[in-house]
């Protein structure tokens, strides 16, 4: 299997601009989840969704932040307008999901740079 | 309180040193204890598993979790400089969409 595939690897933008972060899961997967990683909060998680439902927004910072999965196969992550403290490392993660509760093994992908200038 | 403590670190000692790492945590419904290893611009990947208390071997890595005392360790025998990662400890009550991160901390293994 391909593994957690995301993109942009790298995004430089200015202040203001719209940014989309692209995800998509391991097939079968049916939990996804979109974390934020800086060296001052470390890994913080943004949102997650089941079987293409959002479960939980409540660590999305702002309204700024929005997040979709249309399909099992594809979700994003929408910030506009973007600033500069919204630089991070942003990950996009599956879970298998076991009937009667997963063990909580999350499959990451390689992330996406953010840098808002 | 963090739900999670973590030394950030950085930590760094010689190659063939044996390291500790470790972390704490308030929760006493976690079941789940995890160790995932993240090289520099990577994303983390699952490195050791445990389910409630004991010990855990694979190769030269062993996690150890003490629930009396809300502490959970992860050692690494004749280290090789290709342990240098930032290691993070995550616990679960259970279930991916509750697990918690410790802030991880920063490995380099000097040749």
């Amino acid at each position: 299997d391909a593994g957690v595939i995301q993109s942009p690897r790298h995004e430089v933008t200015e202040m203001g601009q719209e940014v989309t972060l692209r995800c998509k899961p391991i097939s079968g997967h049916n939990s996804l989840f979109w974390y934020r990683q800086t060296m001052m909060r470390g890994l913080e998680l943004l949102i997650y969704f089941n079987n293409n439902v959002p479960i939980d927004d409540s660590g999305m910072p702002e309204d700024r932040f929005s997040a979709k999965m249309p399909n099992a196969s594809f979700s994003t992550l929408k910030i506009q307008p973007s600033e500069p403290r919204d630089s991070a490392v942003y990950f996009c993660a599956s879970s298998p999901g076991k009937a009667g509760g997963d063990t909580g093994e999350l499959f990451f992908g390689e992330g996406s740079r953010l840098t808002v200038l | 309180q963090k739900e999670v403590e973590q030394d950030p670190g950085p930590l760094s000692v010689p190659e063939g040193a044996i390291v500790s790492l470790n972390c704490t945590y308030s929760n006493s419904a976690f079941q789940y204890f995890m160790w995932y290893r993240q090289y520099s611009r990577k994303g983390p990947e699952l490195l050791m598993y445990t389910y409630s208390s004991g010990n855990k071997e694979d190769g030269r890595f062993t996690a150890q979790v003490d629930k009396s005392s809300k502490y959970i360790s992860l050692f690494i025998r004749d280290s090789q400089p290709s342990d240098s990662a930032t290691y993070l400890c995550a616990m679960s009550a259970g279930g991916a969409q509750k697990l918690v991160f410790g802030q991880g901390t920063r490995l380099t293994i000097n040749p």
